[in-house]
């Protein structure tokens, strides 16, 4: 069965400061990736998807994600964090045809000013 | 154009009371779907509709819990006898069609607070 892990809980970082969230994903055939951000209290927004071609791919907000075939993952990354980042991230996996889509369980991302 | 609609926002209930939450998808959307995310956790698939049709429903507990989307009006998740474990957040989102590579577009959820 198709699985998302995320194995940060929490992760703090300076405003200014790079960031890097990681995601590993556990699908056999070739997975649709997705960032999703949640801000507290509200509905999830999409920040960006992989599908297939470029595994660099760009999202709003400055954000970016690379797949990585070999080693499962999907890194979510952003080379400098404005205070305004601090949310949940959640990283998911399109499966089962009919975009039933698979979540992991989130990392909560706190931003120090 | 709107966003996918949901309501109400937040919901109270007493065990054994019945709880129905709305969803209205995107303008143009006919796939809906229902994902439920309990305290400190990540989202989880409940089910997966067209209009008049349920497609996928193997998230959805096997008793108390019900979904349609009619031909007209907004889609309904139905929670018979609630119980304090159903308390949690429940999302809604909404794609044009089934495939893998369309995006779900989510609504602001309903909080369901059971007493």
């Amino acid at each position: 069965a198709q699985s998302v892990t995320q194995p940060d809980i929490h992760i703090t970082v300076s405003e200014g400061a790079s960031l890097e969230l990681r995601c590993n994903y556990s699908y056999g055939a070739t997975p649709y990736l997705f960032w999703y951000v949640q801000s507290p209290g509200q509905g999830l927004q999409l920040l960006l998807k992989y599908f297939s071609g470029d595994t660099l791919v760009q999202g709003i907000k400055g954000f970016e994600a690379e797949f990585k075939r070999s080693q499962s993952s999907f890194n979510l990354r952003k080379p400098s964090v404005h205070w305004s980042d601090a949310a949940e991230y959640f990283c998911a996996v399109a499966t089962g045809g009919g975009n039933k889509l698979t979540f992991g369980t989130g990392t909560q991302l706190k931003v120090e000013l | 154009n709107a966003g996918v609609m949901q309501n109400p926002r937040h919901l109270v209930r007493r065990r054994g009371q019945e709880a129905r939450l709305r969803c209205s998808p995107m303008k143009g959307h006919s796939h809906v779907y229902w994902y439920r995310q309990l305290p400190e956790e990540g989202l989880k698939f409940m089910v997966y509709l067209q209009k008049e049709n349920i497609i996928d429903e193997s998230g959805m507990p096997k008793e108390r819990f019900s979904a349609e989307f009619p031909k007209e009006g907004p889609s309904i998740l139905r929670i018979q006898q609630v119980v304090r474990g159903d308390s949690a957040a429940y999302f809604c989102a909404s794609s044009p069609s089934g495939r893998d590579t369309d995006t779900q577009y989510f609504g602001p959820g309903t909080r369901l607070t059971v007493l």
